[in-house]
């Protein structure tokens, strides 16, 4: 069974460059995660989706942040101008369900170091 | 709120010793999960173990053993005669079943097993 797929593994911009990150779950998957993980931190979660439905994006920065979930399958994060501060390793997750109690599958991260 | 405390920011240990990863945690919730996962240098987070809060029973899977005590509220990790492949950064995370539903993370613990 293919794990959580993400792309690019690095990427380098300049501040104020727009940036994608791309995330394919594992099939059959209903829920996923993206999570941002600064450096010597645990992750952090950024958004997370039921099927195509944003169910909590409380935490996202959304005058910069964007993300979506077409089909209820890949979904992408955008950070639009991005900020020194971003330069983190963005991880995607997925899990069966939302039930709080279920194993979360995590891809590689995205290394996003912004200049 | 929910809180994961990892206070050990690193370990370094000879290959063969014993170590122990401690996780105490804090949370309001009855029902809950704790989860370990590892972090080698490729990013990617692997799944370890999961435990609901109401199975308070220690479990052991090979050279890996876990100590979850309700009472002190903790889930400490042990693995037995470490070896250089366990080298990697671990985290304690806790898993709530109602709000969020997201994992919240400790800031995990840098093993380093030397040869």
């Amino acid at each position: 069974e293919a794990g959580v797929v993400q792309s690019p593994r690095y990427k380098i911009i300049e501040k104020k460059q727009p940036v994608a990150f791309w995330c394919n779950p594992i099939s059959g998957h209903n829920t996923l995660y993206w999570y941002r993980q600064n450096l010597g931190q645990g992750p952090e979660l950024l958004i997370r989706y039921e099927n195509e439905e944003a169910v909590d994006d409380s935490q996202l920065p959304k005058d910069r942040f964007s993300a979506e979930r077409l089909k209820g399958v890949d979904s992408t994060l955008k950070i639009q101008p991005a900020e020194l501060g971003d330069s983190a390793v963005y991880l995607c997750a997925s899990s069966l369900r939302s039930a709080g109690g279920d194993e979360q599958y995590f891809g590689p991260g995205t290394r996003l170091t912004v200049t | 709120a929910q809180k994961v405390t990892q206070a050990q920011t690193e370990i370094s240990v000879v290959e063969k010793e014993d170590v122990t990863l401690d996780c105490v945690y804090e949370t309001r919730d009855t029902t809950y999960y704790l989860f370990w996962y590892k972090q080698p240098p490729s990013g990617e987070l692997v799944f370890l173990i999961r435990r609901n809060s109401f199975d308070e029973q220690n479990e052991i899977s090979g050279r890996y053993s876990w100590n979850f005590q309700k009472s002190t509220s903790s889930f400490n990790f042990t693995i037995t005669a470490s070896q250089v492949v366990d080298s990697a950064v671990y985290f304690c995370a806790l898993g709530a079943v109602t709000g969020r539903r997201a994992l919240t993370f400790g800031s995990g613990t840098r093993l380093q097993v030397q040869p």
